[in-house]
């Protein structure tokens, strides 16, 4: 079984700010991890994925993510904080074993202020 | 980069009427496809996935025959919600996992829907 814990539910950081978002994972296989990015009344856009090559990941929009297999995390960071940046984050999980199907966390709302 | 069609956006229907939400993959091939739930303020739960040409497999706690999934081509999926009712008000995504298994999935944009 495979699951994802994103710590805090909200964080609010300043423009220009560092952004960091949190993601434990849980699984038993060697997991694909996943971060999304989603507007009000949207679907879900992919960040970034960690799919067991380079343990740091680079994605959109300055996003990256590290996957460090001591710690089971996949934190999400971005060195400066934009407006543009407040919505909600999706961290999730899947893995050979599990049937494709993604797993996510519970979500974290950014909000930035100005 | 990889699309996903989801139509229509929002939608208003009267309590017991059905309503058909379509789900297409417009530029790859998808066997597999994945319907989502999400409550306001809350995370997606995943309703039921969908495998081309076969039955879809529908989640613990999901009333297969209010929510009916047709899986009929490599490019479409389609989830009809049956004698809607106004607790079936939600916001519906699908997603799309290529075929070659790139784990790239791609949602859709979603559907509001609204049972009066």
């Amino acid at each position: 079984a495979q699951s994802v814990t994103q710590l805090g539910s909200h964080v609010s950081v300043s423009e220009g700010a560092l952004v960091l978002l949190r993601c434990n994972y849980s699984s038993s296989v060697p997991p694909y991890l996943f971060w999304y990015v989603q507007y009000p009344n949207q679907g879900l856009q992919l960040l970034l994925k960690y799919t067991s090559a380079a343990t740091l990941v680079k994605g959109i929009n300055d996003f990256e993510a590290e996957f460090k297999k001591s710690e089971t995390s996949f934190h999400l960071t971005k060195p400066s904080a934009h407006m543009s940046d407040a919505a909600e984050y999706f961290c999730a999980v899947t893995g050979e074993t599990s049937g494709s199907r993604l797993t996510f966390g519970e979500g974290t709302q950014l909000t930035v202020n100005p | 980069g990889a699309v996903v069609s989801q139509h229509p956006s929002r939608v208003i229907c009267k309590s017991g009427t059905s309503v058909k939400i379509e789900c297409r993959s417009l530029d790859f091939q998808a066997t597999t496809m994945f319907w989502y739930r999400q409550f306001p303020k809350q995370s997606l739960m995943l309703m039921a996935t969908s495998n081309e040409g076969s039955k879809a497999t529908y989640e613990q706690g999901v009333e297969k025959d209010k929510f009916l999934i047709n899986h009929a081509s490599l490019t479409l999926s389609t989830l009809t919600v049956t004698s809607a009712h106004p607790e079936d008000s939600s916001f519906y995504i699908c997603s799309a996992m290529p075929i070659d298994r790139s784990y790239g999935y791609t949602f859709g944009s979603g559907t509001r829907l609204t049972v009066v």
